[in-house]
């Protein structure tokens, strides 16, 4: 079962546009990270973020954690076309070294 | 630095055949996954390795799946027999070290179809 569910499940915006995708979760965490996949590639990590943060910056990625709410987003501002992947959040599962990984929301950057 | 590596990229082979699949993780990673990913899904776990130990085999069909980790570096993942029903995706990660949290790096994946 998984453990962390995005949304929306698609998303298609304009060049140059903020994408925010969210993701909630059902159980407490210690941390969750965030990873893109471009179409036929492998996943690749974008940012983690630990339970006692709230938010966290890199480059045009913002991510805010709510525990209270069990749930996280994903804000890329200033999208570019090479954005264009599926991105989904990733949680601690079983002993906490394994991630259990959301179903991803299909993001669309249009040029 | 070198990413994880994963041959073949693609696979088609028919049902009740045997196959097989190869990962090269990263130098020094300890703990190596191998995942599946379904069309439309995120990749699910199927068995984890902490060096050559077998830590997290839950997931793994084990009447037909098999994985092996030589020496805690390269492994294998095989199907025997294959069914319609395992094309998909099949995903290698690794990471450092054996306390998380830490990231995954992923290989690009070999791609199954099941005829």
């Amino acid at each position: 079962s998984q453990q962390g569910e995005e949304d929306p499940q698609a998303l298609s915006i304009q060049e140059g546009e903020n994408a925010t995708m969210n993701c909630s979760y059902k159980t407490s965490i210690n941390n969750l990270q965030w990873y893109r996949q471009n179409s036929g590639r492998g996943l690749v990590h974008l940012i983690l973020i630990r339970s006692n943060e709230r938010e966290k910056h890199s480059g045009r990625l913002r991510v805010t954690l709510d525990t209270s709410k069990k749930s996280s987003s994903l804000l890329i501002t200033a999208s570019r076309a090479a954005d264009t992947a599926s991105y989904f959040c990733a949680t601690p599962s079983g002993s906490a070294r394994q991630l259990t990984f959301g179903s991803g929301t299909q993001l669309t950057v249009l040029p | 630095e070198a990413g994880v590596v994963q041959s073949p990229r693609y696979k088609i082979i028919e049902k009740k055949q045997p196959v097989a699949f190869w990962c090269n993780p990263i130098s020094g990673h300890n703990t190596l996954y191998w995942y599946r990913q379904n069309l439309g899904q995120g990749p699910e776990l199927l068995i984890r390795y902490e060096n050559e130990e077998a830590v997290d085999d839950s997931q793994l069909p084990k009447d037909r799946f098999s994985a092996e980790r030589l020496k805690g570096v390269d492994s294998t993942l095989k199907i025997q027999p294959a069914e319609l029903g395992d094309s998909a995706v099949y995903l290698c990660a690794s990471s450092l070290g054996l306390a998380g949290p830490y990231e995954q790096y992923f290989g690009p994946g070999t791609r199954l179809t099941v005829t």
